[in-house]
């Protein structure tokens, strides 16, 4: 049971390229959702899915795409990296969305765009 | 627009010191508040609160949310230089489908 699975690590991005994260959950959970974290500013949701085939726009969607065609994958993409979006990214599952206290993270993606 | 706010920001302390971090929040419809800890990676879970006044305990650390004044506040007791970490307070919305997060508090222990 790997839990929530992200990748790359840590990428370095021109601006301009476009770059895909990756996210796995074996858990079999159906809301998924993708956080950025940057200094100072806690972490703020990107867009998030409730289940196989919906997804929907968080606090800072811009930029960003996502899908989810299985439960178990929810990629994020960078259609055009720009300078502010250098930052952490999170991927984060659980069972059902108001589930609370069984939210599992990722364990982060270091993205830097020069 | 939903909002969770944290202070202070950042304390610094010594080892065995008691310290208390506050978070208040103005949101729509809220469900629960949770508190996180962040070392290097990512946030581990450390308490959901959901009904005013109910302490919830796990060692040192203690928490205690007020629905009424809007704030929770995190206890740490006998600190000790493991406890150095963020912590995160995040308010889960009801129907929305998302937790809104504080800015956090970077908590440094000095030996």
């Amino acid at each position: 049971n790997a839990g929530v699975t992200q990748t790359p690590k840590f990428q370095v991005l021109k601006t301009g390229q476009s770059m895909t994260l990756q996210c796995a959950q074996d858990m079999n959970h159906e809301y998924m959702s993708w956080y950025r974290q940057d200094p100072g500013m806690g972490l703020r949701l990107i867009h998030y899915s409730v289940g196989a085939g919906i997804t929907d726009q968080g606090e800072v969607p811009n930029g960003y795409n996502v899908s989810r065609s299985t439960t178990e994958d929810f990629p994020l993409r960078l259609l055009s990296a720009a300078p502010s979006q250098t930052s952490v990214y999170f991927c984060a599952s659980s069972l059902r969305s108001g589930s609370g206290n069984t939210i599992y993270f990722g364990e982060g993606s270091w993205l830097t765009v020069v | 627009e939903d909002k969770v706010v944290q202070s202070p920001l950042s304390l610094v302390v010594h080892e065995g010191d008691t310290v208390t971090l506050n978070c208040s929040y103005e949101v729509t419809n809220f469900r629960s508040l949770l508190w996180y800890k962040q070392e290097k990676k990512a946030p581990t879970f450390l308490f959901m609160l959901t009904s005013s006044g109910i302490e919830k305990k796990s060692g040192r650390l203690s928490s205690i949310l007020d629905k009424k004044e809007l704030f929770s506040i995190l206890n740490i007791t006998a600190t000790q230089t493991g406890d150095s970490a963020i912590y995160l307070c995040a308010v889960l919305i009801q129907g929305a489908q998302k937790l809104v997060f504080g800015q956090g508090t970077r908590l440094t222990i000095n030996p």
